[in-house]
């Protein structure tokens, strides 16, 4: 079974730019989710979608960050502008039946 | 609202020690799961183990065991004889129990950076 798949694996930008990371879940896993790690620290929620609906998007920095789940299946996560702040990893997991496949995750530095 | 916490910012121990990890949790619900997951230097999380909260038996997996106690809210966990392969960021996390099927997020600690030497 193929796990869940996440591009690019790294990603440098200057602060003020765009960049969008994708994701693509385990198969028939109908929730998928945005955790951002900063260094040092354990993973926080972004987003979480069941199928291509928005089932939470409390911690999400909607001023800069906004995510898609079209078709319910692939996601993009993109932060427009980006601050020195955002520097971290953005893990994608999917889920089913309770338990969380995470992905090897985006590394994003902002300089 | 929940709350992780994992005290031992990080750990050193020389192969073939005991460690234990230690997790605290904080949570009003009265159904939940508790996770730990394991952080490799490449980045990837790798589940190890998931416990309901009305399951309160120890579970040992080879060299991995854990010690759920409800009522001190900790969710412990053992690596015996520990191997340099054990090094990594370990993440205790607690997630609220929904339905199966619709999942659940989850609220992780900070983890703690285990260091085997050999």
């Amino acid at each position: 079974e193929a796990g869940v798949a996440q591009s690019p694996r790294y990603k440098i930008i200057e602060k003020r730019q765009s960049v969008a990371f994708w994701c693509n879940p385990i198969s028939g896993h109908a929730t998928l989710y945005w955790y951002q790690q900063i260094l040092g620290q354990g993973p926080k929620l972004l987003i979480q979608f069941q199928n291509n609906g928005v089932v939470d998007d409390s911690q999400l920095p909607k001023d800069r960050f906004s995510a898609e789940r079209l078709k319910g299946v692939d996601s993009t996560l993109k932060i427009q502008p980006a601050k020195l702040e955002d520097s971290a990893v953005y893990l994608c997991a999917s889920s089913s039946w309770g338990e969380l496949f995470f992905g090897e995750g985006s590394r994003l530095t902002v300089l | 609202a929940q709350k992780v916490t994992q005290a031992q910012t990080e750990i050193s121990v020389v192969e073939k020690e005991d460690v234990t990890l230690d997790c605290v949790y904080e949570t009003r619900d009265t159904t939940y799961y508790l996770f730990w997951y394991k952080q490799p230097p490449s980045g990837e999380l790798v589940f190890l183990i998931r416990r309901n909260s009305f399951d309160e038996q120890n579970e040992i997996s080879g060299r991995y065991s854990w010690n759920f106690q409800k009522s001190t809210s900790s969710f412990n966990f053992t690596i015996t004889a520990s191997q340099v392969v054990d090094s990594a960021v370990y993440f205790c996390a607690l997630s609220e129990a929904r339905r199966e099927t619709s999942g659940s997020r989850l609220t992780f600690g900070e983890g703690t950076q285990l260091t085997v030497n050999p």
